[in-house]
């Protein structure tokens, strides 16, 4: 099975600041990475496909980018309604498998 | 708008099997694979397979080989997951997922709302 490791498993941020969620698989996946935002008690939202593919309705503070097997997720300007758990995911090959997540909190 | 309503939370004992259901509407149910995603508390998010509800061929990640089967009733644009051998570290909330892209398997674009499965004797 692909690996996802995500860095930082938590990080602390202030509204504004800009932040960066990484993420690195084991073996290649082309751009076959997504990114999911889950807050408490709900199902996950898809925020960003295939790299950096920005779903409908989702802020333009939010990005993607890839170098090789690194990706990133990055949000400028972050917001109250940004304070999550965020998941990468490779749909690369069967099992599809996520990233252990990072939770950002208010700092 | 695209809507995903699954079954209630369960209870089973150790060694039963459940049996998931996951309501589409708001587009055409053929047209997408539906995906199976359980997170246990606390804990992360776990692919456990997907079904193509047109032809009902399905992919399941080797872990659940031989214990889960998805199968789909196109006639009421439904899917299920029945996950049998239960055991105390399948409590979890399991999720069915709409595929973002038609016909291919590419993201997990809409989400049904979960269902808690709590396996306790």
């Amino acid at each position: 099975d692909i690996q996802m490791t995500q860095s930082p498993t938590s990080l602390s941020a202030s509204v504004g600041d800009r932040v960066t969620i990484a993420c690195r698989a084991n073996q290649t996946i082309s751009t076959f990475l997504n990114w999911y935002q889950q807050k408490s008690g709900k199902a996950p939202r898809l925020l960003i496909s295939e790299v950096s593919t920005l779903q409908g309705g989702v802020p333009s503070r939010f990005s993607g980018r890839a170098s090789g097997s690194d990706f990133s997720l990055i949000i400028t300007g972050l917001q109250l309604d940004d304070f999550a758990t965020y998941f990468c995911q490779q749909s690369y090959g069967p099992p599809w498998t996520f990233g252990q997540g990072t939770r950002v909190e208010i700092k | 708008q695209v809507q995903l309503v699954q079954s209630g939370a369960e209870v089973k004992k150790p060694g039963a099997s459940v049996k998931v259901s996951c309501k589409a509407s708001g587009y055409a149910f053929t047209g997408y694979y539906f995906h199976w995603v359980r997170q246990a508390p606390g804990q992360g998010l776990e692919w456990m397979g997907w079904i193509d509800p047109n032809l009902g061929g399905t992919s399941i990640a080797q872990k659940f080989q031989g214990r889960v089967t998805l199968t789909r009733a196109t006639s009421i644009n439904t899917v299920y997951m029945e996950l049998s051998g239960l055991r105390s570290d399948d409590s979890a909330v399991y999720f069915c997922a709409r595929d973002s892209e038609s016909v291919v398997v590419t993201a997990l674009g809409h989400w049904g709302q979960g269902t808690l499965i709590t396996v306790t004797s």
